[in-house]
């Protein structure tokens, strides 16, 4: 276990809708990255949260947005939602002064759009 | 364009042997890359890293090598047993050290 959650585990929406996901990271992750992981494909960087900063962004549009929390929490918002959007949602937290090897992924959420 | 590619077809293999996935990247200069394992519904773990100036590595019976001349890395897994199977993924920082970049994984089957 890595002891990061996500919830929830699944959730269907229809097009046009919004949603917002939750990660729950370990005491002391300052630093949490959201991914897109579509059927067999390798997960996708959306961007990464720094103290309550976005900090880096990958090649998604506004319409996902995310919000980092001092409790170690952070939502992923995705509005007007896109059939292409259904997939898998991965957080993954890394400690203060981690290295980037030391990515601990949640279990996802798997977001479906009808 | 930059590319990281991996097989996409399922490497199935007897247990007690060794698997090999292989990993090309292009237009990439990655200071490090890394492998993880994911299984079904789960998220990915990550096994190993390999900076640009090693050429391998290893962690019990895994091994990774790392040619940046060939812009490939290979992933073995010795004496291989069913629980290994899985799908593996590797990943190299892109743009900006924070962010990693992965390719679609490599599923592996070991039978009994």
């Amino acid at each position: 276990e890595t002891g990061v959650t996500q919830s929830p585990t699944h959730l269907i929406k229809t097009r046009g809708q919004q949603v917002t996901l939750r990660c729950s990271s370990q005491s002391g992750h300052n630093t949490v990255s959201w991914y897109q992981q579509a059927l067999g494909q390798g997960p996708q960087f959306i961007f990464q949260y720094y103290r309550e900063e976005e900090n880096g962004r990958g090649n998604f549009p506004p319409r996902f947005s995310g919000l980092q929390f001092p409790n170690y929490s952070s939502e992923l918002n995705v509005n007007a939602l896109e059939l292409d959007d259904s997939a898998l949602y991965l957080c993954a937290s890394r400690p203060e002064g981690g290295s980037v090897h030391e990515q601990y992924f949640g279990p996802g959420t798997r977001l479906t759009v009808t | 364009s930059q590319k990281i590619e991996q097989n996409s077809e399922a490497l199935n293999i007897q247990e007690g042997k060794t698997a090999t996935l292989t990993c090309n990247y292009t237009n990439y200069s990655p200071a490090y890359l890394q492998w993880y394992r994911q299984d079904p519904g789960r998220g990915p773990v990550f096994l190993l890293l390999i900076r640009e100036n090693e050429k391998e590595k290893r962690k019990e019976r895994l091994k990774v090598t790392f040619d940046t001349t060939l812009k490939q890395s290979l992933f073995h897994i010795t004496a291989s047993q069913p629980a290994d199977s899985a799908t593996y993924l590797c990943a190299l920082d892109g743009t900006g050290f924070q962010k990693l970049v992965f390719g679609t994984g490599t599923r592996l089957l070991v039978s009994p």
